[in-house]
């Protein structure tokens, strides 16, 4: 079946740190591929998506590419603020209209200034 | 801009009472979901609406939980009685079918707790 397995939290890193949040999926064809995010009191928001492979998905200074070869889809970002402090979700859509998207477990991420 | 909206945005109740949670979703979206978030189980899919049309609602327990969609701008979650292990935070999230990548939009949520 359908699945998406992200790195256990939480990530704690100091400001202007190098930010990787690993995610691997599980899926048959090719899904659309989402990294939501949570910021304390609030609903989810998509920060990135990406619908294809090789596709690089990018916002705010987060990156994800989407690797078909290795089923991942990895959140990265170059310098973290404190203002980046939430959860980050890792989701797919499976191919074939099923309308639902299949989250992972989230990661908390906590930036120290 | 379009956002979905969620009332109330956090309700304490006592147990046995029953508790009505409602959302507006994006107007012309066409797929509702309600989801529910909690430190010990993350997020789970409750239940899902396409075309006001319930689908999959595999995730929420029947005996106390009900969704409906009276119309294409409101959709209702209902739990009657509410029970102390209800408390968590409830999320509405609504999409397009017709969008090839299934981007959801979530509201605020609805934080419930039950004394």
């Amino acid at each position: 079946g359908n699945s998406v397995t992200q790195m256990e939290g939480p990530v704690t890193l100091s400001e202007e740190a190098f930010l990787t949040i690993n995610c691997t999926y599980t899926a048959t064809g090719y899904p659309s591929l989402f990294w939501y995010v949570q910021y304390p009191g609030e609903g989810l928001q998509l920060l990135l998506k990406a619908t294809k492979a090789d596709d690089k998905g990018s916002n705010k200074g987060f990156e994800a590419t989407y690797r078909k070869e290795t089923t991942s889809f990895h959140l990265e970002k170059g310098s973290v603020q404190v203002s980046d402090s939430a959860v980050y979700f890792c989701a797919l859509s499976p191919p074939g209209g099923d309308d639902k998207i299949i989250f992972g477990k989230g990661t908390r991420l906590h930036i120290l200034p | 801009d379009a956002r979905v909206t969620q009332t109330p945005r956090d309700k304490v109740t006592e147990m046995g009472q029953e508790v009505t949670m409602r959302c507006q979703p994006i107007l012309g979206h066409n797929t509702v979901f309600w989801y529910r978030q909690t430190m010990k189980q993350g997020l789970e899919l409750l239940a899902y609406f396409r075309n006001r049309a319930p689908l999959d609602d595999s995730g929420m327990p029947k005996d106390r939980f009900s969704a409906e969609m009276p119309d294409a701008t409101l959709a209702t979650l209902k739990i009657q009685p509410s029970e102390p292990r209800d408390s968590a935070v409830y999320f509405c999230a609504s999409g397009s079918s017709s969008l090839a990548d299934n981007e959801q939009f979530f509201g605020p949520g609805t934080r419930l707790t039950v004394l």
